[in-house]
């Protein structure tokens, strides 16, 4: 079936460190790829997305690029604020389906 | 306009009850989507309502679980004789027909099972 793997949080960072999550996944055929967000209290919002191989999905000064010789979509952001404190979730939705899959989320700290 | 809305935002009720979620999706997105996140995991998959008709409702853990949207918009998630095992946040999400990952996901409500 249809996985998503990502590194465990939670990570600490200082304000203007670079970020960097992994992410892996398992998937038959040509899945989309996303990463959504959830700041403290608040719902999952959609961050960004890739949808075929080389993509790169960028958004918020985040991005992601569709890897499939590595299946893996990490995320990256090369200058963090204390307002990227959140959970970040990576997922995919396999071809031709509708259903995403999450990994279990990985919590991200950063310090003034 | 609105976005994803659910009620109740909590609730409490005592093992063996009988509780209902509600789901106002976006108007006229006709993809409604059930997930239960429990904590420091994932969204886990329940079910899936294309118009009116449950579509996909592989993720439904058992036959306690059961899902409505009579009208193609509102959605309800009925929990029968409720386990503490069942205490988690559910989330109502919705999108248009196609796969593109534009999936609007509402705050949830959050289960709590004494």
């Amino acid at each position: 079936g249809n996985s998503v793997t990502q590194m465990e949080g939670p990570v600490t960072l200082s304000e203007e460190a670079f970020l960097t999550i992994n992410c892996t996944y398992t998937a038959t055929g040509y899945p989309s790829l996303f990463w959504y967000v959830q700041y403290p209290g608040e719902g999952l919002q959609l961050l960004l997305k890739a949808t075929k191989a080389d993509d790169k999905g960028s958004n918020k000064g985040f991005e992601a690029t569709y890897r499939k010789e590595t299946t893996s979509f990490h995320l990256e952001k090369g200058s963090v604020q204390v307002s990227d404190s959140a959970v970040y979730f990576c997922a995919l939705i396999k071809a031709a389906g509708n259903k995403l899959t999450f990994g279990g989320g990985t919590r991200v700290l950063v310090k003034p | 306009g609105a976005g994803v809305s659910q009620t109740p935002s909590n609730k409490v009720t005592e093992k063996g009850k009988y509780v209902e979620l509600r789901c106002d999706p976006i108007s006229g997105h006709t993809a409604l989507y059930w997930y239960r996140q429990s904590l420091g995991q994932g969204p886990e998959f329940l079910i899936y309502f294309q118009g009116t008709g449950a579509a996909d409702d592989s993720g439904l853990p058992n036959d306690r679980f059961f899902a409505v949207r009579p009208e193609g918009s509102v959605s309800t998630l009925k929990i029968q004789r409720t386990e503490r095992g069942d205490s988690a946040v559910y989330l109502c999400a919705s999108s248009l027909t196609e796969r593109t990952g534009a999936i609007f996901f509402g705050p949830g409500t959050r289960l709590t099972v004494l």
